[in-house]
């Protein structure tokens, strides 16, 4: 029984390079979540998704940010140009259809921006 | 202000303490109060999940919400050193459209000494 899987789980970037994170949700779930951990802070809501659509994304930064889930595939968080201040552990989670607020987390990928 | 308010710790207690974590919260239009433990560079796991007030309990933990006063407390019974991690209160709401996703404390920190 597999839980939310993320790859990779460490990527390090140059500065102005683009880092690419996948999701894949567990089995059955159809909601993927996005949320961010900075260094001495908490988990910060970064976008909401279900299949082909972007259902809230009030946590994204406006720009260099954007999220994916295709009908196919994992999700995808995508952050062009990266700065330092980019470095942090992305968590993705997923819930099953009726019950949004259970979401389950997968391991983290964590950016490291030199 | 934060939404959520959590005491970072550390906290230190010796195995088979009774150990009590809590949150404070802003926003009555939360519904949904979980509980997440948190291991060094690991992902949240979902340890109790409560809808509205009330207590709930499973095997050793047992959470309790009171709206009332936007408080919420995890209390660890009989504590071993694998208790060990950071704890995560997170909130949500679906109220009035809002999408379920978490707001989270800061964590608090718990060591169980042997």
């Amino acid at each position: 029984n597999a839980g939310v899987m993320q790859n990779p789980r460490h990527l390090v970037r140059r500065r102005g390079q683009e880092a690419r994170l996948r999701c894949s949700p567990m089995k059955g779930h159809s909601h993927v979540y996005w949320y961010r951990q900075l260094p001495e802070e908490g988990l910060k809501f970064m976008v909401y998704l279900q299949k082909e659509n972007i259902i809230d994304e009030s946590g994204m930064p406006k720009e260099r940010f954007s999220a994916e889930f295709p009908k196919e595939g994992p999700s995808i968080l995508r952050i062009q140009q990266v700065v330092r201040g980019d470095s942090a552990a992305y968590f993705c989670a997923s819930s099953p259809p009726n019950s949004q607020e259970t979401q389950y987390f997968g391991p983290g990928t964590r950016l490291l921006v030199l | 202000q934060k939404e959520v308010e959590q005491d970072p710790g550390p906290l230190s207690v010796p195995e088979g303490a009774i150990v009590s974590l809590n949150c404070t919260y802003s926003n009555s239009a939360f519904q949904y109060f979980m509980w997440y433990r948190q291991y060094s560079r690991k992902g949240p796991e979902l340890l109790m999940y409560t809808y509205s007030s009330g207590n709930k309990e499973d095997g050793r933990f047992t959470a309790q919400v009171d709206k009332s006063s936007k408080y919420i407390s995890l209390f660890i019974r009989d504590s071993q050193p694998s208790d060990s991690a950071t704890y995560l209160c997170a909130m949500s709401s679906n109220y009035g459209g809002a999408t379920n996703k978490l707001i989270f404390g800061t964590g608090t920190l718990l060591a169980v000494q042997p």
